[in-house]
């Protein structure tokens, strides 16, 4: 498959334990925030999402955390499983009827 | 998979000639993206339309363009394709309601350019 980011961050976790991505998002107005999780030679699938006006999600076995304060987004993983090796993108919506703005990535490795 | 599929999947081409990937969309949603991904650079937004024949740059649009004539087909168009255009392109339908901008991805074409 494509290589999605010969330069991306990479973390590697343990099968089993939790993991945590992060994100710095650029523009305080944003409302609105989503993570992806991408395939080798796939395109990007949406994860989970959050508003602005909340500061935790949580989905199956993922949560989002937002701090506005310091424009920070996270993505974390309970109990990493091998399929959860990918790489993570986030993504903000700027205000105003403008296209998101993606993250570069990170790669997360799930060693068995 | 929002009923997104993108054509060809893969294309190999040389410096010069015009090339045209289509993305194709069943659900009727307005907005539609292309994004090239290349390694050390994310996902950089290329052209979006936000209607039948309304359309607007992104971050990279020089030596591209793009049409929608249909709903439903959004083209994208290197007219004299350059090695530096050998890339992932990436189709995305925005699926979102209530001032959510939930993009969903087609499953991307690989291009070569030689």
């Amino acid at each position: 498959g494509e290589s999605v980011g010969l330069h991306l961050p990479t973390l590697s976790v343990q099968e089993g334990d939790n993991s945590i991505i992060n994100c710095a998002y650029s523009n305080s107005a944003s409302d609105y925030f989503i993570w992806y999780k991408q395939e080798s030679g796939k395109g990007p699938q949406f994860i989970i999402d959050i508003r602005s006006n909340m500061d935790k999600r949580q989905g199956q076995r993922v949560t989002v955390l937002l701090n506005k304060t310091v424009k920070h987004l996270s993505l974390q993983i309970a109990a990493t499983q091998p399929g959860d090796s990918a790489v993570y993108f986030c993504a903000e919506n700027p205000p105003g009827n403008t296209p998101l703005v993606f993250g570069k990535g990170t790669r997360l490795s799930v060693i068995a | 998979d929002a009923g997104i599929t993108q054509s060809p999947r893969h294309k190999v081409t040389e410096t010069g000639t015009p090339v045209t990937l289509r993305c194709h969309q069943t659900e009727n949603h307005r907005y539609m993206y292309w994004y090239r991904q290349d390694p050390g650079h994310g996902l950089r937004l290329i052209h979006y339309s936000y209607g039948v024949k309304d359309t607007d740059k992104g971050e990279v649009s020089d030596g591209y363009s793009v049409s929608r004539s249909k709903t439903e087909d959004f083209l994208l168009t290197l007219e004299s394709a350059t090695s530096s255009q050998t890339s992932v392109y990436f189709c995305a339908i925005n699926q979102g309601t209530s001032g959510r901008n939930e993009q969903f991805f087609g499953p991307g074409t690989r291009l070569t350019v030689l």
